[in-house]
C-alpha cells in the first residue's frame, strides 16, 4: 500500500514550457486535491476533485488545469509555465468515510521555472 | 485571503518539555479544525482534529484546545521529543469536507 505517490519528484522548466504532474493513490479515495506550498506559506488549494470525471477550482486555479479520468489518478497541468509557478506541489486524497479534515498527502513535487 | 494564522513562526523547546503552538482564526462560521505536522521534505501528516462543539480533544501526547470566544486554538505536545521537530499547521475545513484552509505554519525545533 503506497498511499499517495507523485511524479516527478523534481523538475526544472523554462518559461513557456508545459508539463503534467501525476498523482496516484491506491486507497480508493473519492476526493483528490492539488495544493501548492511557497516558502513561509501554508498550502493553498489549486484544484480538487470529488469523483472521477469531476473537477473544481480552489483558491489559486489560474494557470493550471486538471483532469480526473480515473479514480486513482489526478493530473495537474501547466500549459505555459511562469516563474511565479515555482513552488512545491502536493497532492492529497481523502474519503467521505473519514473525518472531513483527514487528507493523505503525497511527498511533493518541486518545480523550478526559470 | 488568510483567515487562519499562527502566532509565532518558530518555537524552540528543550527535549522533555511541553510545547504549545497557537493558532487564530477569523471565520466564526468555521466548525472544524485540524492540526497537521510536516517534516522536512515530506508532505503534511494529520495529527488531530476538533469540532466546534468541543473545547478539548486528546490524542497520544497531543491535546488540542479550542476557544471559540476568542477564535483561538492551540496544540499541546507533552514531553516533546526530537522526532517532534517539524512545521505544524492548523487548518480549518471548508465546504463540508472538500477543502482545507491552512495557516502559515510554526516551525518547532526540539533541542537536546
Amino acid at each position: 500500500n503506497a498511499g499517495v505517490t507523485q511524479t516527478p519528484k523534481f523538475r526544472v522548466l523554462k518559461t513557456g514550457q508545459s508539463m503534467t504532474l501525476l498523482c496516484a493513490q491506491d486507497m480508493n479515495h473519492e476526493y483528490m486535491y492539488w495544493y501548492r506550498q511557497d516558502p513561509g506559506m501554508g498550502l493553498r488549494l489549486i484544484h480538487y476533485s470529488v469523483g472521477e470525471g469531476t473537477t473544481a477550482k480552489g483558491e489559486v486555479p489560474d494557470g493550471y488545469n486538471v483532469s480526473r479520468l480515473k479514480k486513482q489518478n489526478f493530473l495537474l497541468g501547466l500549459e505555459s509555465a511562469a516563474p511565479s509557478q515555482t513552488s512545491v506541489y502536493f497532492c492529497a486524497s481523502s474519503s467521505p468515510l473519514l473525518p472531513a479534515g483527514t487528507q493523505y498527502f503525497g511527498p511533493g513535487t518541486r518545480l523550478l521555472v526559470l | 485571503g488568510e483567515s487562519v494564522g499562527l502566532h509565532l513562526p518558530t518555537l524552540s523547546v528543550q527535549e522533555g518539555d511541553n510545547s504549545i503552538i497557537n493558532c487564530a482564526y477569523s471565520n466564526s462560521a468555521s466548525d472544524y479544525f485540524i492540526w497537521y505536522k510536516q517534516e522536512s521534505g515530506k508532505g503534511p501528516q494529520f495529527i488531530i482534529d476538533i469540532r466546534s462543539n468541543m473545547d478539548k480533544r486528546q490524542g497520544q501526547r497531543v491535546t488540542v484546545l479550542l476557544n471559540k470566544t476568542v477564535k483561538h486554538l492551540s496544540l499541546q505536545i507533552a514531553a516533546t521529543q526530537p522526532g517532534d521537530s517539524a512545521v505544524y499547521f492548523c487548518a480549518e475545513n471548508l465546504n463540508s469536507g472538500y477543502a482545507l484552509n491552512f495557516g502559515k505554519g510554526t516551525s518547532l525545533l526540539v533541542t537536546p
